[in-house]
């Protein structure tokens, strides 16, 4: 166990549809990341926020939207879904925002839009 | 551009012998290369990293990789394979200039009784 939730563990939504998506880090952990994992493209990076504050950004939609809160869990937001957004969706949280940080995964969120 | 290329898709190895998963890399600053590793409907849990130092960077469950400058790259090894060690492995690179991790496409690691 990582120590790093996310909920829920599965999502069925429709297109078009709103979901979000909770995570919350490990206990001093810093930093959230999240990522997309899908069969044709892999692990992908989409965002990074240490502290509150965007620090990196990668391949995410402009329909998808995070934040980090004060209390430092995370939230990731996906509106007007597709049929292509279905996919396992991690978080990570390391300590700091350093490159050389070590990040831990969370078990994930299987959404799948019908 | 960052990119992270794990070229075998599966390794196939018979438990009891050694195994290598090969990742090289592309950076443009200095590189930090990690190694995470998946079981089924599981999140990735992290093995190594090499950040700076001795080339040869050891991890958990035995694992090791040798971080080679000159051919980028950052291969996966272990002496002797266990069958609980099959899984999906990912290679990740971090340009020191970034806060961008860019993951490999994962090798299927079987081994095999």
């Amino acid at each position: 166990d990582s120590g790093v939730t996310q909920t829920p563990k599965h999502l069925i939504t429709a297109t078009g549809q709103r979901v979000t998506l909770r995570c919350s880090p490990r206990s001093g952990d810093l930093s959230v990341y999240w990522y997309q994992q899908s069969l044709d493209q892999g692990l992908q990076f989409l965002i990074q926020y240490y502290n509150g504050e965007e620090r990196a950004k990668g391949n995410i939609l402009e329909r998808f939207s995070a934040q980090q809160f004060p209390d430092l869990h995370s939230e990731l937001n996906l509106s007007s879904l597709e049929l292509g957004d279905s996919a396992l969706y991690f978080c990570a949280s390391s300590g700091t925002h350093l490159a050389t940080d070590t990040q831990y995964f969370g078990p994930g969120t299987r959404l799948t839009v019908l | 551009a960052q990119s992270v290329a794990q070229p075998e898709d599966q390794v196939n190895v018979a438990e009891g012998n050694p195994l290598t998963v090969k990742c090289t890399y592309s950076v443009s600053g200095n590189p930090y290369l990690f190694w995470y590793v998946q079981y089924p409907n599981r999140g990735l849990q992290f093995l190594l990293k090499y950040i700076t130092g001795d080339n040869l960077v050891k991890g958990s469950y035995g694992f090791e990789a040798e971080f080679n400058k000159s051919q980028t790259s950052f291969h996966l090894k272990k002496p002797s394979a266990l069958v609980s060690d099959s899984a999906l492995y990912f290679c990740a690179v971090r340009d020191s200039g970034t806060y961008k991790y860019i993951f490999g496409t994962g090798t299927r690691l079987k081994v095999l009784a």
